[in-house]
């Protein structure tokens, strides 16, 4: 099976601008995690859905919002980036919802805000 | 507020020898999950061992065991004879069994000479 697969790998970005992030999980899942790392404050988690709902979120501001399609693939979006939004932004997928199962974590998108 | 602390922001271990992690956690919960996460440079995030604080026996998953003391909220992650594949940083996680909301330690550098 392919594992989770995060696009783009890099982007570079203006303050003001807005971007999107996509993450296809590994097929059969249909749980996605997103997170954000940091040197500063580390991996903080952002946000999860299943089954097309948005199941918990992490305590960020509403410029950082999610969805996820019917096919189990999932897009965070940030609108008015600052500098503080770089950051290496990393989705997991897992089966179901249960906290034990294995989240498999994709390779990230490294967002960088100028 | 549930917090994991890693206190050791670096470590280093020759080729074969054997190195312990610590991680000490904060959380009135009385069941929840404890993991250590390994993440290779510019390599995906990896589980390397989970446990449940409801069982008593410390998992072990090859070479790699937990110490974990529930009173103490301690989880320390041991590497036994250690491989220049070892090399990563390795982040402490806590979660509670649902929602996810997975919080992780600042990490632990480690470093395996040959």
């Amino acid at each position: 099976k392919a594992g989770v697969t995060q696009t783009p790998r890099y982007l570079i970005k203006t303050r003001g601008q807005q971007v999107t992030l996509s993450c296809s999980p590994i097929s059969g899942h249909r749980s996605v995690s997103w997170y954000q790392q940091t040197p500063g404050q580390g991996l903080q988690f952002l946000f999860e859905y299943f089954s097309e709902t948005q199941r918990n979120k992490g305590n960020f501001p509403g410029r950082f919002s999610g969805r996820q399609f019917s096919n189990s693939r999932s897009e965070m979006n940030v609108s008015t980036l600052e500098l503080g939004d770089s950051a290496l932004y990393l989705c997991a997928s897992r089966q179901g919802l249960a906290v034990q199962e294995t989240q498999y974590f994709g390779p990230g998108t490294r967002l960088l805000v100028l | 507020a549930q917090t994991v602390t890693q206190s050791q922001p670096e470590m280093s271990v020759q080729e074969a020898e054997t190195v312990t992690l610590s991680c000490t956690y904060d959380t009135s919960e009385s069941d929840y999950y404890l993991f250590w996460y390994k993440q290779p440079p510019s390599r995906q995030m990896i589980l390397v061992i989970r446990q449940e604080a409801y069982k008593q026996q410390n998992a072990t998953e090859n070479r790699f065991s937990v110490n974990f003391q529930k009173a103490a909220k301690s989880f320390s992650l041991k590497i036994s004879d250690s491989q220049l594949g070892d090399a990563a940083m390795y982040f402490c996680a806590y979660s509670v069994l649902e929602p996810n909301d997975m919080r992780f330690g600042a990490g632990t550098r480690l470093t395996v000479k040959p």
